[in-house]
């Protein structure tokens, strides 16, 4: 299995940004996705998760309104947009992918990360 | 603040045996299952237990989780300096419906 996160990005207070996993080695219906943060020298932070064959998703309360996670069956692909940036979405984000009867756990496998830094 | 309470620190010397503690409430730990990763610095977080005490494959047996109530504790035997990372549990909290962490614990290998 492997999890390949898109790059680092900059964006400017009250832009949006969207980042994506690749997955390969689970069929699309077999796995969930989380996606969690982390702000520099701060613990993991939970955002959301989505199952991909029902295109189902559970936001973090913090994030609700601004979140948004969808899914690509043509390319095994599971994107996070986040609006409305402020300099506290400064922060390294992840995805972890789990089998979908496992939802409960957050990440068997992760994308190595992605740096968002937001600043003017 | 985090859901779930960690010690921020632990610490012995190689071999020894560590035990790092997560309490929560029943809204989360008591009701439903734990996990923890282990997390280097500059590296993403890796499984090491889930479904409170089973390893993934891979993961030595020096490892192991369990659980009481609202607490939960990760154990670390025959401490090694590779050991020495930041140490987080998580689980489901069905009252926030929203997946929680604890604010991590490092592991110091004196």
């Amino acid at each position: 299995v492997q999890v390949l996160q898109s790059g680092a990005e900059v964006r400017r207070p009250g832009t949006t940004v969207k980042m994506s996993c690749k997955v390969s080695g689970y069929r699309f219906k077999d796995f969930y996705m989380h996606w969690m943060r982390q702000a520099p020298g701060k613990g993991l932070e939970w955002m959301g998760i989505i199952d991909p064959e029902r295109d189902e998703t559970t936001y973090a309360g913090q994030f609700r309104g601004r979140i948004t996670i969808t899914a690509d069956s043509s390319t095994n692909s599971i994107f996070m947009g986040l609006d409305s940036l402020t300099s506290d979405d400064t922060a390294v984000y992840y995805c972890g992918v789990v089998p979908s009867a496992s939802s409960e756990r957050f990440g068997d496998h992760w994308g190595q990360g992605a740096l968002v830094t937001v600043s003017s | 603040q985090s859901v779930l309470t960690q010690p921020p620190s632990v610490s012995a010397a190689p071999g020894q045996k560590v035990t790092i503690s997560c309490s929560g409430s029943d809204s989360n730990i008591e009701n439903n299952v734990v996990s923890w990763y282990q997390q280097f610095p500059g590296a993403a977080p890796k499984l090491l237990i889930h479904d409170n005490n089973e390893r993934p494959s891979g993961i030595p047996a020096r490892f192991s989780g369990s659980k009481s109530g609202t607490s939960a504790t990760l154990a670390i035997t025959g401490l090694q300096t590779g050991d020495e990372a930041t140490y987080y549990c998580g689980s489901w909290d069905s009252s926030l419906n929203a997946g929680v962490f604890g604010g991590g614990t490092k592991v110091t290998v004196l």
